[in-house]
């Protein structure tokens, strides 16, 4: 089975433009989450769904960052604009709730704002 | 506060030695425990996960890990390291609530002498 997929795998985009990352996730997966990786403030959780609804998005860092998930294989978190501040690597996971907690992370998107 | 702790940020062994990671987690109830590891460039891969029964559990690539509750630890072990394990590893928690998310340690990197 294909695991999740996100793309793109880099991103170099100048500060102020509006950066768009995608995230599949596992077929029949039901819960999606969005993570930030940095060397300072390590792996945070931005925002998750279940069944499609953003559940939680406390962990969203300000109103630049958006997210949506029209539907079951498909989510994307959006950057307007962005800032040098949010280079970082952005990771999606999925899970299938009710059944497991562990979660699948796809590859990342390494973002660079310049 | 739900926690997790990975009190090392950096661990050396040498080729073929034995291994141990520790984390520790702050939680008032059993939770659910697990192990990944990330390669660098790489999105995070499960290790190994303890929901309950047995408190030793096995997981990919000849790694164990032991939940001991009276110590709040959950302690990755391998008995014989190879260059390939060298990598960066997070302990992470969950089941806390009914959100499904998990609270992901600091991580420990791995370094291997030949």
């Amino acid at each position: 089975d294909a695991g999740v997929i996100q793309s793109p795998r880099h991103e170099v985009t100048e500060m102020g433009q509006e950066v768009t990352l995608r995230c599949k996730p596992i077929s029949g997966h039901n819960s999606l989450f969005w993570y930030r990786q940095t060397m300072m403030r390590g792996l945070e959780l931005l925002i998750y769904f279940n069944n499609n609804v953003p559940i939680d998005d406390s962990g969203m860092p300000e109103d630049r960052f958006s997210a949506k998930m029209p539907n079951a294989s498909f989510s994307t978190l959006k950057i307007q604009p962005s800032e040098p501040r949010d280079s970082a690597v952005y990771f999606c996971a999925s899970n299938l709730r009710g059944k497991t907690y562990e979660q699948y992370f796809g590859p990342g998107t390494r973002l660079t704002v310049t | 506060a739900q926690s997790v702790t990975q009190p090392d940020i950096h661990i050396t062994v040498s080729e073929g030695a034995s291994l141990e990671l520790r984390c520790n987690y702050s939680y008032g109830a059993t939770p659910y425990l697990f192990w990944y590891v990330q390669s660098p460039g790489q999105g995070l891969q499960l290790l190994l996960k303890y929901f309950s029964g047995d408190t030793l559990v096995q997981g990919i690539k000849g790694f164990e890990a032991e939940f001991k509750r009276s110590q709040s630890s959950f302690n990755l072990r391998k008995p014989s390291v190879h260059w390939s394990d060298a990598a960066e590893y997070f302990c992470a928690v969950g089941g806390m609530d009914s959100s499904y998310k998990l609270i992901f340690g600091s991580g420990t990197r791995l370094l291997v002498r030949p």
